[in-house]
């Protein structure tokens, strides 16, 4: 079975510091991996999706950023955290799209992170 | 501009009710739209899918429905149960699954 980690699970960081998030997933092939913020008693805000390898789509622009180093790992980064950054970070993979098909995505556990 | 709603932020029924959500959107062409829970501190986690094709979905006391001609989809559990109390979450695909857009969600709070 597919399970799905994200690490660590709460984190306080300064503003300024760096951020790193990562989220792996087990059991699957080739999936799409995405990185949503949640802001508290927000609805759910789509940062990055990856449809492969070194493939990144950024919905929104700001300063954190995202990268796929392996099939099944997806990292979110930041060089300097902003107060605005902190929120509810959630990752989440689906199944790759075949024709006429459609896949619900499989959430992780989401990091909760504070920046003061 | 394209725009996705839920009906209300917070909704309280009496235990053994039906509840009643509602999904808006403007602007938007989804293939699908999909219903998501979401307790609190913790991910979403998937209900179900209804294609833009089909008019309804079961799936034991949950029942979607989605009307593209009025750009909504209605979520209902039948005979709720304080244990459904939890944000539900609609979402649409608008990129050929790749790319997903998410209701700010109504939180349900079920009354024993």
């Amino acid at each position: 079975s597919q399970t799905i980690h994200q690490w660590p699970a709460t984190l306080v960081q300064p503003v300024g510091s760096p951020l790193s998030l990562e989220c792996t997933v087990e059991g699957t092939s080739n999936p799409n991996l995405y990185w949503y913020r949640q802001a508290a008693g927000r609805g759910l805000q789509l940062l990055f999706y990856s449809v492969g390898i070194g493939q990144i789509s950024s919905e929104v622009p700001q300063n954190l950023s995202a990268s796929r180093p392996q099939d099944r790992q997806f990292i979110l980064s930041s060089k300097k955290l902003l107060l605005s950054d902190s929120g509810f970070y959630l990752c989440a993979w689906s199944a790759t799209r075949l024709a006429g098909d459609y896949n619900e995505q499989f959430f992780g556990p989401g990091t909760r992170l504070t920046v003061l | 501009s394209q725009k996705i709603e839920q009906n209300s932020e917070a909704l309280n029924i009496q235990e053994g009710k039906t509840a009643t959500l509602t999904c808006n959107y403007t602007n938007y062409s989804p293939a699908y739209l999909q219903w998501y829970r979401q307790d609190p501190g913790r991910g979403p986690v998937f209900l179900l899918l209804i294609r833009e094709n089909e008019k309804e979905k079961r799936k034991e006391r949950l029942k979607v429905t989605f009307d593209t001609t009025l750009k909504q989809s209605l979520f209902h559990i039948t005979a709720s149960q304080p244990a459904d109390s939890a944000t539900y979450l609609c979402a649409l695909d608008v990129y050929y699954g790749q790319n997903f857009v998410f209701g700010p969600g109504t939180r349900l709070s079920v009354l024993p």
